[in-house]
């Protein structure tokens, strides 16, 4: 099955600087690719999801990048706040939002005001 | 985006008793919806699929008689944990695709204690 790996576990940033997450998953098949952002007591929010016939994708400060030879996708965040501070998921599946999702372990931002 | 609730938020039972614990999408249809246990400080781990007018679909290791999942219509799925213990305190969250964007979205979740 498909095992999605998320790195680094943790990250810190000073408010303003970019953050970069980055992911790696095994299955060649997957095709769809979202990014969660999860506050403490809260369900996941979707913040931005990427298909495999595209390479990159940027809503304001936020933008996936998708790289299908090496098996790799990427979350970009620009001028961080504070309020960015959260854990973040990345996810793969094969077919789409039907299909049940394969998390990656997360990782917490922290934005240093 | 589409909304996806559930109910209740927060749940405290005793040992021993079953807990029910609805998922509704509010304003979309969704014949699938996916049913995931959280621990703290963890992710979130894929638990079954409830699938409208059929029978759920275990992950495995999952035990289907302790966690009943019913897909009563195309706006609600609900997980009822029999005879809780302990171990199963645990943060539950259900999601639900949404077919106009291909997207899937998440409920709020309900935290469960079990004294």
């Amino acid at each position: 099955g498909e095992n999605v790996e998320q790195h680094p576990s943790t990250l810190s940033v000073q408010e303003g600087d970019s953050a970069v997450i980055k992911c790696t998953y095994s299955d060649s098949a997957s095709n769809y690719f979202p990014w969660y952002k999860q506050e403490l007591g809260k369900g996941p929010q979707l913040i931005i999801d990427i298909r495999s016939n595209v390479g990159e994708k940027k809503d304001q400060r936020i933008a996936v990048t998708l790289n299908k030879t090496a098996k790799h996708f990427s979350l970009h965040i620009t001028e961080t706040q504070p309020e960015d501070s959260a854990v973040y998921f990345c996810a793969a599946s094969r077919t789409g939002a039907n299909s049940k999702l394969t998390f990656g372990k997360g990782i917490t931002l922290s934005v240093r005001p | 985006g589409a909304v996806v609730s559930q109910h209740p938020s927060r749940v405290i039972c005793k040992s021993g008793t079953s807990v029910k614990i609805e998922c509704r999408s509010l304003d979309f249809q969704a014949t699938t919806m996916f049913w995931y246990r959280q621990f703290p400080k963890k992710s979130l781990m894929l638990m079954a699929t409830s699938n409208e007018g059929s029978k759920a679909t275990y992950e495995q290791g999952v035990e289907k008689d302790k966690f009943l999942i019913n897909h009563a219509s195309l706006t609600l799925s609900t997980l009822t944990v029999t005879s809780a213990h302990p171990e199963d305190s645990s943060f539950y969250i259900c999601s639900a695709p949404w077919s106009v964007l291909d997207t899937q979205y998440f409920g709020p979740g309900t935290r469960l204690t079990v004294l």
